[in-house]
């Protein structure tokens, strides 16, 4: 089945120490989204790739980056997470001007 | 500009009894509109959307939303709620023209045996 998938699931890192998020679709969509989501509230969207363009967020903190080398992966790196960056990432697909399909998450522990 | 409205944090409703879950949104342009599902530690599963067309939209899992532009609503409705519906929903919207959607702040939705 097609489908967006995040490894890992869960994530704990230190406080301070680079952690990188993987996101892969074999959807073929030529979006991609990264959002970030706090206890059950809405999500907030960080960034999206259109193929390789990037585009970000104007409230997006710069400790938060992005790669996408290809059309299926899509990174998130946080350079120096801090305690209010644990969150649910969540990654998202989409064909231009279509519905976004969301991967299972990756949930973020800092300790 | 647009945004989305769900007034309602929780809802609470009999296994077998109706289900209604509100939203209500602006936009400047048309409005494309999204209903999602998210179960604990998952992520968001769309269940439906209107872009244009009929207003009552059939989704997954027996759920329909009604568009109404003159309320300027999406309200997402069930016939017979199951305990499995139990979840957290979102409502979304964009303006046509625009990629990124903008979500309610959600809803709980319990569902009693």
């Amino acid at each position: 089945d097609a489908m967006v998938i995040q490894n890992p699931r869960y994530q704990v890192t230190q406080f301070g120490k680079p952690v990188t998020l993987s996101c892969s679709q074999t959807l073929n969509h030529n979006v991609m989204y990264w959002y970030q989501q706090k206890s059950s509230q809405a999500p907030k969207l960080l960034f999206h790739y259109y193929d390789k363009d990037f585009n970000n967020e104007a409230d997006t903190p710069d400790n938060f980056q992005s790669r996408r080398p290809n059309t299926s992966f899509c990174f998130l790196d946080i350079r120096s997470p801090g305690l209010g960056d644990a969150a649910m990432y969540l990654c998202a697909t989409s064909t231009p001007g279509e519905t976004q399909y969301f991967g299972p998450g990756t949930r973020l522990l800092v300790l | 500009a647009q945004s989305v409205a769900q007034p309602e944090d929780q809802v609470n409703v009999a296994e077998g009894n109706p289900l209604t879950v509100k939203c209500t949104y602006s936009v400047s342009g048309n409005p494309y509109l999204f209903w999602y599902v998210q179960y604990p530690n998952r992520g968001l599963q769309f269940l439906l959307k209107y872009i244009t067309g009929d207003n009552l939209v059939k989704g997954s899992y027996g759920f329909e939303a009604e568009f109404n532009k003159s309320q300027t609503s999406f309200h997402l409705k069930k016939p017979s709620a199951l305990v499995s519906d139990s979840a957290l929903y979102f409502c979304a919207v964009r303006d046509g023209s625009d990629y990124k959607l903008s979500f309610g702040a959600g809803t709980t939705v319990t569902v009693r045996a």
